[in-house]
């Protein structure tokens, strides 16, 4: 078990739906990440939180809107999304210093 | 859609032997270096970190290497186990702000334990 938690841990979504994926932590953790993992791939930053502002957004396309209503929970909402977007959808937290804690991710599959 | 045959380095060890597992980073201005185990159907698992002005740091059967000169980092795992078998990532600081940092992930090395 880690201590940041993920939910759903699956999800199949259609490209007309809007869904939404969970993440919550109670380190005291104020910076709050989403990755996106493919298969045999490294994951790769999409969202960074800190102190609850968004201060780094990869270039993500709009249909990834994240959100982070306070320090314990960050949401990704998904909205018209494509095929190629299934994958692990990761969500860590940190202090600075220190590592990245990570969740066991959702594994999106859109259809 | 993703790529078809697209392998991962591996790297099989016979149970009890010692582990190498290498990486090469890609900016010599970061100062912070972080390996990762990833098992199947979970996320990836802190080992351990080292900071740029370090070159050795211990935990428990695991040690890292960093050699900046050549912008090398390398994991070692003593009397590597069954439950060592796992995909291993190094990751590195890329930027930081108030209160968070990019960590931008290496591509992977997938160890195999022989039993």
């Amino acid at each position: 078990d880690t201590e940041v938690t993920q939910t759903p841990k699956h999800l199949v979504m259609g490209m007309t739906n809007k869904k939404s994926l969970k993440c919550e932590q109670h380190m005291g953790h104020r910076a709050m990440y989403w990755y996106k993992q493919k298969a045999k791939k490294p994951p790769e930053l999409m969202f960074v939180y800190s102190y609850e502002k968004l201060s780094i957004n990869e270039s993500v396309p709009s249909r990834f809107s994240p959100e982070c209503p306070n320090s314990s929970l960050l949401n990704l909402h998904l909205h018209a999304l494509q095929p190629e977007d299934s994958a692990l959808y990761l969500c860590a937290s940190s202090q600075v210093p220190g590592p990245l804690h990570f969740g066991n991710g959702t594994r999106l599959t859109v259809t | 859609g993703e790529s078809v045959g697209l392998h991962l380095p591996t790297l099989s060890v016979q149970e009890g032997d010692n582990s190498i597992i290498n990486c090469a980073y890609s900016n010599s201005a970061s100062d912070y270096f972080i390996w990762y185990k990833q098992e199947s159907g979970k996320g990836p698992q802190f080992i351990i970190d080292i900071r740029s002005n370090m070159d050795k740091r211990q935990g428990q059967r695991v040690t890292v290497l960093l050699n900046k000169t050549v912008k090398h980092l390398s994991l070692q795992i003593a009397a590597t186990q069954p439950g060592d078998s796992a995909v291993y990532f190094c990751a590195e600081k890329q930027g930081s702000g108030a209160g968070s940092y990019q960590l931008t992930f290496g591509k992977g090395t997938k160890l195999s334990v022989i039993p």
